[in-house]
């Protein structure tokens, strides 16, 4: 079955720790994202990805990285700098990044920093 | 830039009842709009979609209108069921998903 898988699906570091989320997708698509889910704020883009080895800034990357080396994979760094990292994280992919183009998400990794 | 306005929820509906959700949207261009659907602790679906003004979106009895004189896109069912009880997310596409608050619908029996 085609799809993107996210892992882990919980996620629990301690305070000051990098922590990286696994994002992968079988769909030969192109293009992938980032977005940060939180209560009553719906989804912000982290960082986008139109094409192998080329990424960009969203609305709130601050605070993470990202890595583009293969097609299917866009692994996505929680790093210490992040001042509230506990959310949602759900990642997406499209077959490109224009308009019209619909966009297919994973499950989503709920991250908690104690 | 891009933005969408939802209003304000939680909703809560009986079962059968009339849905409507509210959706503004601002743009440059010409953006596709989408409504996306979310069920306790999974990701979102795509639920559908119109790319162009006048165009009708449906999917499983939810319709919605692309009114570009309004710049809104809301989300109707003649009668909703407890299975549709989730959350509801409007959003615009002008390269990549920009998306609204979300509104949770709940159904009672």
């Amino acid at each position: 079955d085609g799809g993107i898988t996210q892992s882990p699906k919980y996620l629990f570091r301690k305070e000051g720790q990098n922590v990286t989320l696994s994002c992968e997708q079988n769909l030969n698509h192109d293009a992938m994202y980032w977005y940060r889910q939180d209560p009553g704020q719906g989804l912000r883009l982290i960082y986008y990805s139109q094409i192998v080895n080329d990424f960009q800034k969203g609305d709130i990357a601050e605070g993470y990285s990202v890595s583009r080396e293969k097609k299917e994979s866009f692994p996505l760094t929680v790093t210490s700098a992040q001042k509230n990292p506990t959310a949602f994280y759900l990642c997406a992919s499209s077959i490109e990044a224009a308009p019209g183009t619909e966009a297919f998400f994973g499950q989503g990794t709920r991250l908690t920093v104690v | 830039g891009n933005s969408v306005t939802q209003m304000e929820g939680p909703v809560t509906l009986s079962e059968e009842a009339f849905l409507t959700i509210n959706c503004t949207y601002t743009a440059t261009g010409y953006p596709s709009l989408f409504w996306y659907v979310q069920y306790p602790g999974e990701g979102l679906q795509l639920l559908l979609k119109a790319t162009k003004a006048d165009d009708k979106g449906s999917n499983k009895g939810f319709e919605a209108t692309y009114r570009k004189e309004t710049t809104s896109f809301h989300l109707e069912k003649g009668s909703v069921q407890v299975s549709d009880s989730a959350v509801y997310f409007c959003a615009l596409s002008g390269g990549w998903l920009t998306f609204g608050k979300g509104i949770t619908l709940s159904v009672r029996p």
